[in-house]
């Protein structure tokens, strides 16, 4: 089973409506990333968490919000879609602890979500 | 990711070395890191390197680091077609020690 899932892996809505990502993991990991890749842009953060109670904006958060329910689950919405939200999106997990100094990230599959 | 800068494509023979090559911008990040993306999945690490380090090598991945131009590369020996896929290379940043993704590279292995 995968570490770090995501749902749904595919979807289409139109613009206006609310949609949410979820993710979940159970890699144990306190710390938990939400990306957007584009064509010829790489990965750009959206938000992040430290832990459950400790929610950060990153580089592109405007139109965006997140919640982290559990250590395990961080879910990302948006809460009036725009096409120009149409992307790839990306969860993370890391580990802080002093088994993992370099910080590696783990990504999920991705999901693909199209506005229309 | 556009402080981290990245060539977008490589073409290279199969067999042949690639080599993929980055700018990065701060020169406090202790690590810095190769990760590799494979059509329809997420990105995977795929090395990093200490920035004590000059080089790293493991296996086929030979990573070069100039601190002095802010210059990280990644070569990759006798390429092969599995090895096709997206490179990006990453810096961590900031105070909150986030990581800063450059464009990627699109490697193509061509028979």
């Amino acid at each position: 089973d995968a570490d770090v899932t995501q749902t749904p892996r595919n979807r289409i809505t139109k613009t206006g409506k609310r949609i949410m990502l979820e993710c979940s993991q159970t890699k144990g990991h306190d710390r938990m990333y939400w990306y957007r890749q584009d064509p010829g842009l790489g990965l750009r953060l959206i938000y992040y968490s430290f832990d459950v109670k400790d929610i950060n904006k990153g580089e592109i958060s405007d139109g965006y919000s997140v919640s982290r329910q559990a250590q395990a689950k961080f879910s990302l919405s948006l809460e009036s879609a725009i096409p120009n939200q149409t992307a790839l999106y990306f969860c993370a997990t890391s580990d802080s602890g002093q088994g993992a100094p370099y910080n590696e990230q783990f990504f999920g599959p991705g999901t693909r979500l199209t506005v229309l | 990711g556009e402080d981290v800068e990245q060539s977008l494509f490589l073409s290279v023979r199969e067999g042949d070395s690639s080599v993929i090559n980055c700018t990065y911008t701060d020169s406090s990040s202790t690590y810095l890191y190769w990760y590799k993306q494979e059509p329809g999945a997420g990105l995977q690490l795929l090395t990093y390197i200490f920035s004590n380090m000059d080089m790293k090598q493991d296996q086929r991945l030979t990573v070069l680091l100039n601190k002095k131009d802010k210059h990280l590369s990644l070569r990759i020996a006798d390429t092969q077609t599995g090895d096709s896929a997206i490179y990006f290379c990453a810096e961590i940043k900031g105070s909150a020690r986030q990581l800063t993704f450059g464009s990627g590279t699109q490697l193509t292995v061509l028979p």
